[in-house]
């Protein structure tokens, strides 16, 4: 079964670091391209950050130079290292499978992790 | 910020036709595919529709999708109360050279 499986979220405060991890299972993180989208509360979603499987990385305006996307291909996992957090970071981080890199094709996604950024 | 515009909510009585809307631009609907996704509540998106009108393994086709120009729509036939939901459609933007979503709308049975 394809799955995907996000830690790491929690409450830190502004300015703080937290990175996240989404373990995969039923496929290649390495093969394939992997993208974060959060979601903050009560709000739509929106796309943050791609890798794509030759190690390419991509990222949204609204945290390029603060966040940065990588995977480890022994423990098949993305990471997503979030620094400077924000309140406006506030969301809910899903990571999920980009079928098509130049698509808004994600499928699967995972459950989701909550990081919320407060003092 | 959304770049694909949809409207906020949708209803209808089970057994009924709803169809949402996805508005956007040459630079993303009107040159590439939409995407659906559909969000119970409490739980992550999951793929609805792909490539415009293409149903995955498992979707009841009573969703079917469709694009003209610069909008796109999906169409719900036959709703039921399983069907309540936040819907959000998505497309390369070719501009921004990344994916956006739509604002999401909100379907509720009635």
């Amino acid at each position: 079964e394809v799955q995907l499986v996000e830690t790491g979220g929690g409450l830190i405060q502004p300015g703080g670091s937290l990175r996240l991890s989404c373990a995969a299972s039923g496929f290649t993180v390495s093969s394939n391209y992997m993208s974060w989208v959060r979601q903050a509360p009560g709000k739509g979603l929106e796309w943050v950050s791609v890798i794509y499987s030759g190690g390419s990385t991509y990222y949204a305006d609204s945290v390029k130079g603060r966040f940065t996307i990588s995977r480890d291909n022994s423990k098949n996992t993305l990471y997503l290292q979030m620094n400077s957090l924000r309140a406006e970071d506030t969301a809910v981080y899903y990571c999920a499978r980009d079928v098509a890199a130049t698509g808004g094709w994600f499928d699967p996604w995972g459950q989701g992790t909550l990081v919320t950024v407060s003092s | 910020q959304s770049v694909l515009t949809q409207p906020p909510s949708a209803s209808g009585t089970p057994g009924q036709r709803v169809t949402i809307s996805c508005s956007g631009s040459s630079s993303n609907i009107g040159s590439n595919y939409v995407y659906w996704y559909q969000q119970l509540p409490g739980t992550a998106p999951k793929l609805l529709i792909y490539r415009n009108n293409q149903r995955p393994s498992g979707v009841p086709d009573r969703f079917s999708g469709s694009k003209s120009g610069t909008s796109a729509s999906l169409a719900i036939s036959g709703l039921r109360s399983e069907d309540e939901a936040d819907y959000y459609c998505a497309a390369w933007d070719d501009s921004l050279s990344g994916p956006v979503f739509g604002t999401g709308t909100k379907v509720t049975v009635l």
